[in-house]
């Protein structure tokens, strides 16, 4: 099958900088991905859709300015948490679709980020 | 709006028995996907069966077998001779099948497999 990779896998960062995690189909080229977030003990709720070259969608009640999302080629989607703070804690999960009538997305292993 | 419902937070069964896991849910579309996927604790969404909304046979997929009603709007997951490696959350989704397809998911059901 198709892989999706992560990176970093984890991070912990100070509580008001920035981070950027990197989402990358390897062996596709992936016209949409999804970023989703899932607090511990809970289910994944979908962040934003991107679509590669141009704004993302945000689903209601997250913050665009805060999550800011890029897919900037087919192959690579970026999600920058800004300002962190510790209610950013999560774990953030990305997935790919190649596009078409195809109903297989394809997720990465996840990335956990810790604000501290 | 889709919304999926998943009314077990966790299920216990013994190794080699079968176990069903219950998923309820509700769109106005007629076209739709229905999934599942497994996360382990190491965090990773393994895919496991889909359903489409017009298909006119029950998913399968080795082990795993979707029951899906369609009137009732449900589509259980049955897993068969269960095996400690099936240890995990659960997670049942559905799609839309026009536009991105985004996935909404359900609460998840954590089912633990004993020896």
């Amino acid at each position: 099958g198709a892989v999706v990779s992560q990176h970093p896998s984890w991070v912990i960062c100070k509580s008001g900088t920035s981070v950027k995690i990197e989402c990358r189909s390897l062996d596709f080229q992936a016209t949409t991905m999804f970023w989703y977030r899932q607090f511990p003990k809970q289910s994944l709720m979908l962040m934003a859709t991107s679509n590669e070259g141009s704004k993302a969608t945000y689903e209601q009640g997250v913050e665009k300015d805060k999550f800011l999302i890029n897919h900037a080629s087919l192959t690579l989607s970026t999600l920058t948490v800004t300002s962190a703070h510790p209610e950013d804690s999560s774990f953030y999960i990305c997935s790919a679709r190649s596009g078409g009538s195809s109903y297989e997305q394809y997720f990465g292993p996840g990335t956990r980020l810790t604000v501290t | 709006a889709q919304k999926i419902t998943q009314t077990q937070p966790g299920m216990f069964v013994q190794e080699k028995e079968a176990v069903t896991l219950d998923c309820t849910y509700d769109t106005s579309d007629p076209s739709y996907g229905l999934f599942w996927y497994k996360q382990p604790s190491s965090g990773e969404m393994i895919f496991l069966i889909y359903q489409g909304s017009y298909d006119q046979q029950n998913a399968t997929e080795g082990r795993y077998s979707l029951n899906f009603q369609k009137a009732r709007k449900s589509a259980n997951l049955v897993i068969s001779a269960s095996q400690l490696g099936d240890s995990a959350m659960y997670f049942c989704a559905m799609s839309q099948n026009t536009g991105f397809q985004k996935l909404v998911f359900g609460t998840g059901t954590r089912l633990l497999v004993s020896p």
